[in-house]
């Protein structure tokens, strides 16, 4: 099983700051990395798949970068709405695995 | 626009079953894998299941595996879940979510979720 390790597990960020998480996969998942969003009460949202390809709808302040075992989701500049818990996701190998989180909350 | 609704979701008691089903709309449905995923109250996402929009391809997460049956239903455009032989660590949010044309991919759009609470 690939394991999926986020840091830092808590981001605290002010508005309009730039955030930057991290995902790393326990051995290669080539592109094949997923992020999503998840507010709390909500249902998960697509941000980004293939690593890099923003899902449809989703702002371009959203960026994806990474491959192989070391991955980044950059926000440029945090909107309030931003403000929520970031999952990463490996679909290379079975089975699908999930990192853990990384709660980017307002500083 | 595409919409997923689950329901089946309740209280059963460690041993028991319930069956979940997830409503789909806006796309056609047997074009696409779907997959089940689950959140333990206050805890990360788990990939449950994947299943091809055939039908005839289906994966399991091993902590499932053998006591959880996916299935779908293009004719109603609707994705099953089968949970017997439940357990406390059972407990979760069950959302299905609509994949790519093939199984293993990334999720979206997701439902809104179903509870699931194992308990006596």
């Amino acid at each position: 099983e690939i394991v999926m390790t986020q840091s830092p597990a808590t981001l605290s960020v002010s508005p309009g700051e730039r955030a930057t998480l991290s995902c790393r996969a326990s051995q290669s998942v080539g592109s094949n990395l997923a992020w999503y969003q998840q507010k709390p009460g909500q249902a998960p949202r697509l941000l980004i798949y293939g690593a890099s390809t923003r899902a449809t709808g989703i702002p371009a302040r959203f960026s994806g970068s990474g491959s192989g075992t070391e991955f980044t989701l950059t926000i440029s500049s945090l909107q309030s709405e931003d403000f929520a818990v970031y999952y990463c996701q490996q679909y290379n190998n079975w089975p699908l695995t999930f990192g853990g989180g990384t709660k980017v909350e307002i500083k | 626009e595409v919409q997923l609704l689950e329901s089946g979701g309740g209280l059963v008691q460690p041993g028991g079953s319930l069956r979940l089903s997830c409503a789909a709309s806006g796309f056609t449905f047997s074009n696409y894998a779907m997959s089940w995923v689950r959140q333990a109250p206050g805890k990360g996402l788990e990939w449950v299941s994947d299943i091809s929009g055939s039908g005839g391809i289906i994966y399991y997460a091993d902590s499932v595996k053998g006591r959880f049956t996916t299935s779908r239903d293009s004719s109603k455009s609707t994705l099953y879940l089968q949970m017997d032989s439940l357990r406390a660590g059972d407990t979760a949010v069950y959302y299905c979510a609509k994949g790519r044309a093939a199984v293993g991919s990334w999720f979206g759009p997701w439902g809104l979720g179903t509870l699931v609470t194992v308990s006596s």
